[in-house]
């Protein structure tokens, strides 16, 4: 399978705790993107990269929330001192580099975050 | 980016013909349609991106008047498989991120 993959799937943890999930782009991508979506909304951006350079970050994402994108493959998503409030579907996407009226993201499946 | 406005939630039959339409106002000239599908428990997949006039691909085809100020995703004889929300978004080249609203709520009926 050649598509975005993200792990795990589904991750329960307890209020105070720290989470970490991992995305691994489709290959070619230099450009790769976290999301956040909640239960009947749609994805609010979080944070993207180009290779290992995180080019912006949206206020959502607090100082409890870091990323990185070591060698600009694979990235990480972690979350420290976890909320309730931070029970989500957090999605990964990636992209080739932008071309003229090209808009097309590829999602990875979401990791489900439940803090209990 | 500009923002869209569209219906929360539609309802089709098998077979039939569904057109959801997008109001983007504030489109600008550089600014792209683009819709985006999405399954439960999934993450969202591109179905098409227009600029002007007419658009049609495997899937779909999207309608944009001369004045852009709107756009019409239509998908010919929907089946249950096409039950999802559908996201429409404008914005402008190079893969900048995504700004997503509610989207529409398709459920098909056999």
């Amino acid at each position: 399978d050649t598509g975005v993959s993200q792990d795990p799937r589904h991750k329960i943890t307890k209020r105070g705790q720290n989470v970490t999930f991992r995305c691994d782009p489709i290959s070619e991508h230099n450009r790769l993107y976290w999301y956040r979506q909640t239960l009947g909304q749609g994805p609010e951006f979080l944070t993207y990269f180009q290779n290992e350079a995180q080019l912006e970050k949206s206020r959502l994402l607090s100082d409890r929330f870091s990323a990185e994108r070591p060698k600009g493959s694979f990235s990480t998503l972690e979350i420290q001192r976890t909320e309730q409030g931070d029970s989500a579907m957090y999605l990964c996407a990636s992209s080739l580099p932008g071309q003229g009226g090209s808009y097309e993201q590829y999602f990875g499946p979401g990791t489900r975050l439940t803090v209990t | 980016l500009a923002k869209t406005t569209q219906p929360i939630s539609m309802d089709s039959y098998e077979g039939q013909e569904v057109n959801i339409t997008c109001s983007h106002n504030n489109i600008a000239t550089n600014d792209y349609i683009t819709w985006y599908q999405q399954f439960p428990s999934q993450g969202p997949r591109f179905i098409i991106q227009g600029y002007k006039t007419k658009v049609t691909n495997e899937v779909a085809s999207l309608f944009i008047p001369a004045d852009r100020k709107s756009s019409t995703l239509s998908l010919p004889r929907v089946s249950l498989s096409d039950t999802a929300v559908y996201y429409c978004l404008v914005g402008g080249s190079g893969n900048t991120p995504l700004v997503f609203g509610k989207g529409t709520r398709l459920s098909v009926i056999a």
